[in-house]
């Protein structure tokens, strides 16, 4: 079946403008990620949705980066007043409900969204 | 702050074992152990997981000590396809923060 995907794979903005970044999950899946990704870095945890509700927020820089997903399915971060220091690859996970007794659900990865502030 | 210890970098010779070693001392009893690779401009990619008893799969065998405060990935036969970075994560609930992860470089 069809995978994480994500939209753009890759978006070019000038400093100060407004980007939205576009995740489309796995079917099904009730729960879903975003993370950054700096350059020789891991993942850094943005926001968890699980349906939704933003269900942990805590790894969201500062009030410029906003993420909804109206319809528990499709989601998308926001991000205002750009800065060059938001230059990194966003990428998008989806989980299906926790298994009982088998730990959290594995998270299934879109190929990520590399931002650009020029 | 990364609960996992990790080598930043290893070699295997391809058709060998590759043994990725972790520490995680402070890890407590209802933590799982995950592991998940990131080729080159991909996402990463789920692995394997467990609580304390080892694991294999189609990808890889995890080996938990039996004091749970490390662990080992194992992959059987390492083939150049396998050349990534791997992370060791653990986690009881949704979150899942990422370390620096090792690099693995398989070679001919």
């Amino acid at each position: 079946g069809a995978g994480v995907s994500q939209t753009p794979s890759n978006k070019v903005t000038e400093k100060g403008k407004y980007v939205e970044l576009r995740c489309d999950p796995i079917s099904g899946h009730t729960a879903l990620y975003w993370y950054r990704q700096s350059l020789g870095q891991g993942p850094e945890f943005l926001i968890y949705f699980q349906g939704t509700g933003a269900a942990d927020d805590s790894g969201l820089p500062n009030d410029r980066f906003f993420a909804v997903r109206p319809e528990g399915s499709v989601s998308t971060l926001k991000i205002q007043r750009t800065e060059r220091g938001d230059s990194a690859v966003y990428l998008c996970a989806s989980s299906p409900n926790r298994a009982s007794g088998k730990g959290p659900g594995e998270q299934y990865f879109g190929p990520g969204t590399r931002l650009t502030v020029t | 702050d990364a609960k996992t210890t990790q080598p930043p970098s290893m070699d295997c010779a391809e058709g060998r074992a590759a043994n990725l070693p972790c520490n995680h001392s402070t890890i407590s009893g209802n933590e799982y152990v995950y592991w998940y690779r990131q080729i080159h401009s991909q996402g990463p990619q789920y692995i394997i997981h467990g609580l304390k008893n080892n694991e294999t799969n189609e990808m890889a065998s995890l080996i938990i000590t039996e004091d749970r405060k490390s662990s080992t990935l194992i992959l059987p036969h390492a083939t150049l396809r396998d050349t990534a970075v791997y992370y060791c994560i653990v986690r009881v609930g949704n979150d899942m923060r990422f370390g620096a992860g090792t690099r693995l470089t398989v070679k001919p």
